[in-house]
């Protein structure tokens, strides 16, 4: 059964530390997505991948986020150093473009909670 | 900034009423997508609408498109305790060589058994 896999699940930090969360997309498929979603600012996209090139990260702070994709089965998102108003749920999303729409197949996500 | 609004923010029912959830968005459309999300959980696909579609059934979901208001609108016919989650609605407004979707805030329904 073909899915998005995310780890860690939860992660608890202090304010300051490095965060690393690491998404493997369904196989096959060559965009990836990192999202934040927050009570407030509901679902926000980070950034995107196709074919493990950047293709879009305006949505994230640049100063501290950082995004890779060092080979097709593996995406990074690196916050660095994390700060309290970072705590949120993290999704990645992988999907392939040209099949049917846009679809997206999202992870369940890491739960940060920066102190 | 957010493409889609859903409407109701918020819409609690009662087990085998219909439920029915609306969304707005801004721009031009190639499709527009709804999704489940269960507390805890990544957001899961339900059905997709192109924009030269007007309605789209799958099982229970009834899903509507009016491009001329940009609006669409999501109907759960008898609802379920299991329907119990966030739906939201997610726009794909993106050109040649874009691939983005643009998602609403969402519509939380609870269904009371």
């Amino acid at each position: 059964d073909a899915r998005v896999t995310q780890t860690p699940r939860h992660k608890v930090t202090e304010m300051g530390q490095e965060v690393t969360m690491r998404c493997q997309p369904i196989l096959g498929h060559n965009t990836v997505f990192w999202y934040r979603q927050t009570m407030m600012q509901g679902l926000e996209l980070l950034a995107y991948f196709r074919n493990r090139a950047p293709l879009d990260d305006s949505g994230m702070p640049k100063d501290r986020f950082s995004a890779e994709m060092p080979d097709a089965t593996l995406a990074t998102l690196k916050i660095q150093p994390s700060e309290p108003r970072d705590s949120a749920v993290y999704f990645c999303a992988s999907g392939l473009r040209g099949g049917v729409g846009n679809i997206q197949y999202f992870g369940a996500g890491t739960r940060l909670s920066v102190l | 900034s957010q493409q889609g609004e859903e409407d109701p923010q918020a819409l609690s029912i009662q087990e085998g009423e219909n439920a029915t959830m609306n969304c707005s968005y801004k721009t031009s459309i190639n499709n527009l997508q709804w999704y489940r999300q269960n507390s805890g959980r990544g957001l899961v696909h339900l059905i997709l609408i192109r924009s030269n579609e007007r309605e789209k059934h799958s099982g229970r979901l009834r899903v509507t498109l009016d491009t001329s208001k940009k609006s669409s609108s999501l109907l759960i016919t008898a609802s379920r305790a299991a329907d119990t989650a966030s739906y939201f609605c997610a726009t794909d407004a993106s050109g040649a060589g874009s691939y983005q979707l643009t998602f609403g805030k969402g519509t939380k329904l609870s269904v009371i058994p």
